[in-house]
């Protein structure tokens, strides 16, 4: 089984800095077949990030995601007080799988 | 506008089998590049990818719980089912259903308990 390790497992940033959020897997994901999702307290998950770097629809240009292979970074610009939340990485490869997902919290 | 809304039992038995219907519209499984997804995730733990359904009848599953799982289609009705057979209390967690991934449910919520 592909495993995804995040890092690290609770960041505590003030409104306006930047985070940096780390994915890694244990073997090559597929094609970059990479994903992450915000979610919030009492909600669904958002999607975020396809494809590794390719924001979804309607998320603000200050996410962005980079990587390949086994080495993935979700960045959040000038943090908002809305993106405090809990991030997943995904690989949607043969067996799909989640990292177990880094929490953004005021600091 | 695509949305998808979870249903089924807030309470089973152990042992029991969990049926969940996902029922979903703004699009249509017979629409090639199009699937559903079903994820759950136990109280206060990470997202956990269960089974999903493509436009073709391709399925595919997790292969920790292969064994209790299945997934089907209704195209008529705009519906997919997932059954979970012999379930645990640790099969409770909020069960959603997501459109390729990029649309999800709210999400329902299942404990197993006697």
């Amino acid at each position: 089984e592909l495993v995804l390790t995040q890092s690290p497992g609770t960041l505590s940033l003030s409104p306006g800095e930047s985070a940096t959020l780390s994915c890694r897997a244990s073997q090559n994901v597929r094609s970059n077949y990479l994903a992450w999702y915000q979610q919030k307290p009492g909600q669904a998950p958002r999607l975020l990030i396809f494809g590794a770097s390719n924001r979804a629809t309607g998320v603000p240009d200050r996410f962005s995601g980079s990587g390949s292979g086994t080495d993935f970074t979700l960045t959040i610009n000038r943090l908002q007080t809305e993106d405090f939340a809990v991030y997943y990485c995904q690989q949607d490869g043969i067996s799909p799988t989640f990292g177990p997902g880094t929490k953004v919290e005021f600091k | 506008q695509v949305t998808l809304k979870e249903s089924g039992p807030a309470l089973v038995k152990p042992t029991q089998t969990l049926t969940l219907t996902c029922t979903f519209s703004g699009f249509s499984l017979k629409t090639s590049g199009m699937s559903v997804t079903w994820i759950r995730q136990p109280p206060g733990k990470a997202l956990e990818w269960l089974a999903r359904i493509d436009w073709d009848d391709d399925t595919f599953y997790n292969k920790s719980l292969q064994t209790r799982l299945s997934i089907s289609k209704d195209t008529s009705k705009n519906q997919v089912v997932l059954t979970m057979t012999n379930v645990d209390p640790m099969d409770t967690g909020t069960y959603y259903c997501s459109r390729n991934m990029d649309v999800w449910g709210q999400g329902t919520t299942v404990t197993v308990s006697s």
